[in-house]
């Protein structure tokens, strides 16, 4: 059973437009909620984090907008640029084990 | 300062094999993960530590899977007698301390049995 369901699995945004991944999570227990960029041949990075009890953050031109009773959280990228080009994990989090979703990968068309 | 990192960066071993992954975490880091990572998946939690104990190893996939963490520092995945399923690239993560979230990945060891 996969705990937490990504989509798309590939995005293709023109520069300087939105882009927008979207995760449903099954597990009510689940109570931390962070994004992860990766680049080829690199570990994933902590790029923005939630948790349930707020129901938007944002950081820059990182967005994460969370819906607890539909169990659904998203990712925005504003004005997207070619350098966020990457894969993008959203994961859930409880008792210190991330679930990751399957990823999407982010292609920004210069 | 120093992330974590991982050695080696690449290994290729035959089907039978032993091998030793090993993870440097971030000086202070008392919590330290390991994930895999087939292609074109997200990592897959296998063991945390907590200083030098396995805090949930509940996603070892099997017995042939082993990991030590003996001074709550440096730790060592062991894999016993490889099967060509094990290739993925093996991440290591470390965070401040059990409970707080952020953890910070290492670049990873690409695994490939032949």
């Amino acid at each position: 059973q996969q705990q937490v369901k990504q989509s798309p699995q590939s995005l293709i945004v023109q520069k300087g437009g939105i882009s927008i991944i979207n995760c449903a999570y099954e597990n009510t227990a689940f109570d931390y909620f962070p994004w992860y960029q990766q680049f080829p041949g690199k570990g994933p990075a902590l790029l923005i984090a939630i948790r349930p009890d707020v129901s938007e953050k944002k950081e820059g031109r990182f967005t994460i907008s969370f819906n607890k009773s539909a169990k659904q959280f998203s990712l925005h990228i504003m004005d997207s640029q070619p350098g966020d080009s990457a894969t993008y994990f959203c994961a859930a989090s409880r008792d210190d084990k991330i679930i990751f979703g399957k990823g999407t990968r982010l292609h920004i068309l210069p | 300062g120093a992330g974590v990192s991982q050695t080696p960066s690449n290994k290729v071993t035959e089907k039978g094999k032993y091998v030793e992954l090993r993870c440097d975490p971030i000086s202070g880091h008392t919590a330290l993960y390991w994930y895999r990572q087939s292609l074109g998946q997200g990592p897959e939690f296998l063991i945390y530590f907590q200083g030098t104990g396995a805090a949930d190893d509940s996603g070892l996939p099997n017995d042939r899977f082993f990991a030590v963490r003996p001074e709550g520092s440096v730790s060592t995945l062991k894999i016993q007698r490889t099967e060509r399923g094990d290739s993925a690239v093996y991440l290591c993560a470390s965070s401040l301390s059990r409970g707080r979230y952020e953890q910070y990945f290492g670049p990873g060891t690409r695994l490939t049995v032949t």
